[in-house]
């Protein structure tokens, strides 16, 4: 079965503080996401990954940063954390193809 | 990438077959489509991919209109595990994973 985890699963943040989240993934894919879910929205991609030490800006990359250390790991580092970024964060990897094996998720709030 | 458009929210009951449908009206030769669900408090999850004619797989079954503009998801014999946000995605393939998440339709399941 395919595996993706994030730690951690839930964080409560102070605005201007820093944030790191983090996922692993034991599926050998070489893709990796990382999506952010607003309540009652769709997902939103702001960064992604297709080689280790490599990350590539998706759609909403403002605010965030990227590490990808391994094939397995791929982080979401949040320098100054502010209000907006409050949401549900989802990790994701896949194959070549669009088939995505996501995360539970990680519901952050920033205070 | 295509547009697509999904009703907002379907109401079934138990044991009922639904038919998701979605539009995507400037569907590109490129193009194919594809369905995740995604229940509370968790990722999406891949339900099924295709092209054109008729997909079928154990979980359940896509049928797309003859000039692609109309693609429906049908679910057989629905649970209350059922209950959840169905996108539909429209994206070439060998898209790098970057799916664009819309707000999909929310089916409610009662028993």
């Amino acid at each position: 079965e395919a595996a993706v985890t994030q730690s951690p699963r839930s964080k409560v943040a102070v605005t201007g503080g820093k944030v790191t989240l983090s996922c692993h993934q034991t599926n050998n894919h070489d893709y990796m996401y990382w999506y952010r879910q607003d309540t009652g929205h769709g997902l939103r991609l702001i960064h992604y990954s297709y080689v280790a030490d490599s990350t590539e800006k998706g759609d909403i990359p403002d605010g965030y940063k990227a590490s990808r250390p391994s094939q397995e790991n791929f982080s979401l580092i949040l320098e100054l954390a502010s209000l907006s970024q409050t949401a549900v964060y989802f990790c994701a990897s896949s194959g070549t193809e669009n088939t995505l094996y996501f995360g539970a998720g990680t519901r952050l709030s920033v205070l | 990438l295509a547009k697509t458009t999904q009703p907002p929210s379907m109401e079934a009951y138990e044991g009922q077959e639904v038919n998701v449908s979605c539009s995507h009206t400037n569907i590109a030769t490129s193009e194919y489509i594809y369905w995740y669900r995604q229940v509370p408090h968790q990722g999406p999850q891949f339900i099924i991919q295709g092209y054109k004619d008729y997909v079928v797989n154990e979980v359940a079954s896509l049928f797309i209109s003859a000039d692609r503009k109309l693609s429906t998801l049908s679910l057989p014999w629905v649970s209350l595990r059922d209950a959840a946000v169905y996108y539909c995605i429209v994206t070439v393939n060998y898209n790098q994973g970057k799916l664009i998440f819309g707000q999909g339709t929310k089916l409610s399941i009662k028993p």
